[in-house]
């Protein structure tokens, strides 16, 4: 069954980076992209972007330009979401979500999130 | 990209039906068949429970309908049963992006 497994909870200072992970399982990685999706607390949900899993090639939604990457290590079926010059204001949990199948990008499968909290 | 407009809540008795609306523009759910809902229960992921517009995935109990006029989509939940208690997320593809509507908490008086 598809499964996607990620970092556990972080908690860094202001201006430090941080890099979570999302290891994929029952299914070809390269054959769907992975979306990323952020909920600050008490928020709603705001998608960050995908990253094309067989090329590489990231899509980023307004907002998360700059301080935000997607990347891959396709060679242990994983994605990364890495952020820089970290603020208070990226407190949120983020998830990694896997398409109903492999002609959209409609996130169906999530990760069970991960809590990245920035806090001096 | 504006997030899409959902109420922040909305409430029903075990039983009776509700419907949840979701108002974007012509450059997203006006202009798109790939609307979705989601269901997130408190400190869990979502879950998709309608995709395109008015489609159910696998499991997803037919209780739960979607439709679209125009720029409004709207998710009607059928027969309430407590555990349809959750926050509801609307969703739609809007040209080379995806946007999430702010969500509505709905509550099983």
């Amino acid at each position: 069954q598809v499964q996607l497994v990620q970092t556990g909870s972080e908690l860094k200072m202001p201006g430090a980076s941080v890099k979570v992970s999302c290891k994929a399982s029952g299914y070809t990685f390269s054959n769907y992209v992975m979306n990323w999706v952020r909920q600050a607390p008490g928020q709603g949900l705001e998608w960050m972007g995908w990253i094309n899993t067989n090329t590489g090639n990231p899509t980023y939604a307004q907002g998360f330009t700059g301080r935000f990457v997607f990347s891959l290590d396709t060679s242990v079926s994983t994605a990364y979401l890495q952020i820089s010059s970290l603020k208070a204001e990226d407190t949120a949990v983020y998830y990694c979500a896997r398409p109903l199948d492999g002609t959209t990008t409609l996130p169906n499968y999530w990760g069970q999130g991960t809590l990245v909290t920035v806090s001096s | 990209q504006s997030a899409l407009t959902q109420p922040p809540s909305a409430s029903g008795s075990p039983g009776q039906s509700v419907t949840i609306s979701c108002t974007g523009t012509s450059s997203d759910i006006g202009g798109s068949n790939y609307v979705s809902w989601y269901q997130q229960y408190p400190g869990k992921a979502p879950k998709l429970i309608v995709y395109e517009v008015r489609k159910r995935p696998s499991g997803v109990p037919d209780r739960f309908s979607g439709s679209k006029s125009g720029n409004t989509a709207s998710l009607t939940v059928s027969g309430l049963q407590a555990e349809d208690e959750a926050d509801y997320y609307c969703s739609s593809y809007a040209g080379t992006t995806r946007v999430f509507g702010g969500g509505t908490k709905l509550t099983v008086l």
